[in-house]
């Protein structure tokens, strides 16, 4: 399997526009969380869904952010309009459900750099 | 409320000696313990985790943690330190009686490893 993948992997834009992630999960994962990174804050939990379905977005940060998933290989993060302080790393991460009571492992994409100025 | 500490920002060792990266957690009940490792301009990568059973935990990369219920730490541990492992390590905790599928991550620490 090729992992989780996200594009872009760069984003830069101006103060004001729209911003759109991308992410696949691993194939057969049913969990896909995205977090975002920063210096200031450290690594994030913005939201999370299960069988495509958000089951807690108490992360999100406010309206501006809003996250998707049409289907099981595919979500969104969106940003609009976007502010220089989302400059961040955004990743997403799949895992299996919870099995026999475990947690199971989460695999992290690469990342998407955004910088907004 | 869970909660997960990585008490030093840094650690530094010399390539060939032991490495201990320390973490210590706070749930109700019973955990699930994670490591994860970042290396620069990447997404963080699994090492190993606790689930149940032998509180020796081996992992990717030579890679060791301990399970200590006592004093309710999971410390990451590596007899032979290479500079390869420089990186930035996180931990990170569920506890088992939350209905959820969060982890709670620390704010990692930073190994350097010199030649």
């Amino acid at each position: 399997d090729a992992g989780v993948i996200q594009s872009p992997r760069h984003e830069v834009t101006e103060m004001g526009q729209e911003v759109t992630l991308r992410c696949k999960p691993i194939s057969g994962h049913d969990y896909l969380f995205w977090y975002r990174q920063t210096m200031m804050r450290g690594l994030e939990l913005l939201i999370y869904f299960n069988n495509n379905v958000p089951i807690d977005d108490s992360g999100m940060p406010e309206d501006r952010f809003s996250a998707k998933m049409p289907n099981a290989s595919f979500s969104t993060l969106k940003i609009q309009p976007s502010e220089p302080r989302d400059s961040a790393v955004y990743f997403c991460a799949s895992s299996l459900g919870r099995t026999g009571g475990y947690q199971e492992t989460q695999y992290f994409g690469p990342g998407t750099r955004l910088l907004v100025l | 409320a869970q909660s997960v500490a990585q008490p030093e920002d840094q650690v530094n060792v010399a390539e060939g000696n032991p490495l201990t990266v320390k973490c210590t957690y706070s749930v109700s009940g019973n955990p699930y313990l994670f490591w994860y490792v970042q290396y620069p301009n990447r997404g963080l990568q699994f090492l190993l985790k606790y689930i149940t059973g032998d509180n020796l935990v081996k992992g990717s990369y030579g890679f060791e943690a301990e399970f200590n219920k006592s004093q309710t730490s999971f410390h990451l541990k590596k007899p032979s330190a290479l500079v390869s492992d420089s990186a930035l390590y996180f931990c990170a905790v569920r506890g088992r009686s939350y209905n959820t599928d969060k982890l709670i991550f620390g704010t990692g620490t930073r190994l350097q490893v010199f030649p």
